[in-house]
């Protein structure tokens, strides 16, 4: 079964409103990170947060955690069209990485 | 090259039919990961490979399923007596250690008639 749970499953705003994507997860964690998909290939690495962090940004992304409450939450600001994708986030868990089911983004031009 | 490298990018076989899939890591990347992913769902763990350390090989779906990292680098998933269930996109990921980025290939979309 999948560690991380994303949700929504599916998130359409307008281009300029900003996104947030929540993960959930069930065991303990050594960091979580974030992942965009386009098109349905190969995903490329957005940002990492350790287990002993509680909030990280870059860019336009802000990644908050809470292993109290085993969530994560991924904000992305001042969204644009291009950001339309799938992301997903991944848990370093048991000496192996585990993605969730993601939540699909489109950003309306 | 400069990133993960997988071969085929697509493959179309017949039921019954053995495949093989090929994943040429990032050099030095001591980490190698298989997931599969069916259209619109996530991405499902298959495989990981960590040095010379035995593999996890805990999300192989079943015994038709099996992989190999030769020298510790490029490394190949094979699916015997292929069923339609398999159509999906194999990913392949490294990673230099853990915890760390994964670098992902483009996948190897596999379709099974």
């Amino acid at each position: 079964s999948q560690q991380g749970e994303e949700d929504p499953q599916a998130l359409s705003i307008q281009e300029g409103e900003n996104a947030t994507m929540n993960c959930s997860y069930k065991t303990s964690i050594n960091n979580l990170q974030w992942y965009r998909q386009n098109s349905g290939r190969g995903l490329v690495h957005l940002i990492l947060i350790r287990s002993n962090e509680r909030e990280k940004h870059s860019g336009r992304l802000r990644v908050t955690l809470d292993t109290s409450k085993k969530s994560s939450s991924l904000l992305i600001t001042a969204s644009r069209a291009a950001d339309t994708a799938s992301y997903f986030c991944a848990t370093d868990a048991s000496f192996k990485t585990i993605f969730g089911a993601g939540t699909r983004l489109f950003v309306k031009a | 090259g400069a990133g993960v490298s997988q071969s085929p990018s697509n493959k179309v076989t017949e039921k019954g039919k053995d495949v093989e899939l090929r994943c040429d890591p990032i050099s030095g990347h001591t980490a190698l990961y298989w997931y599969r992913q069916s259209l619109g769902q996530g991405l499902e763990f298959l495989i990981y490979f960590q040095g010379n350390s035995a593999p996890d090989k805990s999300g192989l779906p079943s015994d038709r399923f099996s992989a190999e990292r030769t020298g510790g680098s490029v490394s190949t998933l094979t699916i015997q007596r292929t069923q339609q269930e398999d159509s999906a996109v194999y990913l392949c990921a490294s990673s230099f250690g853990r915890p760390g980025e994964l670098f992902f290939g483009e996948g190897s979309r596999l379709t099974v008639l």
